[in-house]
């Protein structure tokens, strides 16, 4: 089983939509989860950072359940600009250790 | 501005030889990190640094090295030892009070 695994899409999503992805972990010791998004040929960017049950970001609401562990990524009214992939990663011991990134889901929102 | 830059951004090598690439910033965090990225794969750990002249192998070490001498730079050198050294390489730190990384621009190496 692979320590982090995505759906690897792609999501096809009309403008306005609500869309979620969902990405599971192996280790359950897990201490903290981020989302990153990366464009096409271009370094990944910090999203959001998950370190209790969820943060909320404007349009970006991120989940964390710790029990089934996974986390969740929803986009609310999706824009044209949010076409990318979405990066599940997660710190299985904190501090400053290896991050463990999923291959990522890819976004493609249409108008 | 406070960021990571990595140069070049592009990089072409025969066969055989070794390649440094490089990384700096200016966020004066105290952890980087040197991760390689294949085609639909996820990002995979070379070597990361805690402190300055302080450097412990990551997932996928073999073939490559590096050196800490300031906090500011962390280069990586893909010696002629890797047998797939064609990637995506992206250099990241973080600061010591909390985990997220942050990452440079990153450098295309091809090797034929």
């Amino acid at each position: 089983r692979k320590e982090v695994e995505q759906d690897p899409g792609p999501f096809n999503v009309p403008e306005g939509a609500t869309v979620a992805f969902n990405c599971t972990y192996s280790n359950s010791a897990s201490q903290s989860f981020f989302w990153y998004r990366q464009d096409c040929r271009k370094e990944p960017k910090l999203l959001m950072s998950v370190y209790s049950s969820g943060n909320e970001d404007g349009r970006f609401t991120a989940q964390l359940n710790r029990a089934s562990q996974y986390i969740s990524l929803l986009i609310r009214d999706s824009k044209l600009s949010d076409s990318a992939t979405y990066l599940c990663v997660v710190n299985p011991l904190g501090g400053y250790n290896k991050l463990i990134f999923g291959a990522g889901t890819r976004l493609a929102v249409h108008p | 501005d406070g960021g990571i830059t990595q140069s070049p951004k592009y990089l072409f090598r025969k066969e055989g030889q070794n390649v440094t690439l490089s990384c700096e910033q200016n966020l004066n965090h105290d952890a980087m990190y040197w991760y390689r990225q294949d085609p639909g794969q996820g990002l995979r750990l070379i070597y990361y640094s805690q402190i300055v002249n302080d450097f412990q192998k990551g997932d996928i070490a073999e073939g490559y090295s590096v050196s800490r001498e300031k906090k500011e730079s962390f280069p990586l050198t893909v010696t002629s030892a890797q047998k797939n050294p064609t990637a995506f390489y992206l250099c990241a730190s973080s600061s010591g009070t909390r985990d997220e990384q942050y990452f440079g621009p990153g450098t295309r190496l091809t090797v034929t």
